[in-house]
């Protein structure tokens, strides 16, 4: 059982540049989020959706793009990078709150994003 | 406003004490969860402890126990006896809603926890 899977793990970028990244899950979770992480800042939620063909805002959105077309894949889109959106992208997954299975969310392992 | 405030950025506390991480909320929901977890210096994310806003009881897992003030907004973290893989960085999140309203997971600045021997 793989859990939380994002791909890939360490990528430079030069400013401008777009990339893709890619979190997928074979939990069967309904919900999917899409953080970064800055020294002194915790986690900030850049979107998420709460199930299939749905998105939604979180924090920091500008910037960024997503789609969550198939259920497992949640993507997070950078159009044209820049040097503050070097970072680490953490994505996650979870059941909705609320029902009998357990809550939290499981995280994938990290994306460590450099814009030069 | 800050929906999750994680007041101390760094704490020490002796192996084998007991130390408690603070955390406060801001939410008008009734229904809602709270979360603890460890981020240690390898990176990964690790849950320890949930709280649910319905829970009579305070949570508990091993040395993990959750200190729930609903009234105060409070979700303390404590860890008992403390051990040197206890050093790492510990977040607080929430979420707000239940299923079919449920709203973003949302994390604090985080505690960096220092065991020291």
């Amino acid at each position: 059982n793989a859990g939380v899977t994002q791909t890939p793990k360490f990528r430079v970028l030069k400013t401008g540049q777009s990339m893709t990244l890619l979190c997928a899950q074979d939990m069967n979770h309904e919900y999917m989020y899409w953080y970064r992480q800055d020294p002194g800042m915790g986690l900030r939620l850049i979107h998420y959706s709460v199930g299939e063909g749905t998105t939604a805002k979180g924090e920091v959105p500008d910037g960024y793009n997503v789609s969550r077309l198939k259920k497992q894949n949640f993507l997070l889109g950078l159009e044209s990078a820049a040097p503050s959106q070097t970072s680490v992208y953490f994505c996650a997954s979870s059941y909705p709150q609320g029902l009998p299975q357990v809550t939290e969310a499981f995280f994938g392992q990290g994306t460590r994003l450099t814009v030069v | 406003a800050q929906k999750i405030t994680q007041t101390q950025p760094g704490m020490f506390v002796q192996e084998k004490e007991a130390v408690t991480l603070d955390c406060t909320y801001d939410t008008s929901d009734p229904s809602y969860g709270l979360f603890w977890y460890k981020q240690p210096s390898s990176g990964e994310m690790i849950f320890l402890i949930y709280q649910g806003s319905y829970d009579q009881q305070n949570a508990t897992e091993g040395r993990y126990s959750l200190n729930f003030q609903k009234a105060r907004k409070s979700a303390n973290l404590v860890i008992s006896a403390s051990q040197l893989g206890d050093s790492a960085m510990y977040f607080c999140a929430m979420r707000e809603g239940l299923y079919g309203s449920a709203r973003q997971l949302t994390f604090g600045s985080g505690t960096q926890l220092t065991v020291l021997p």
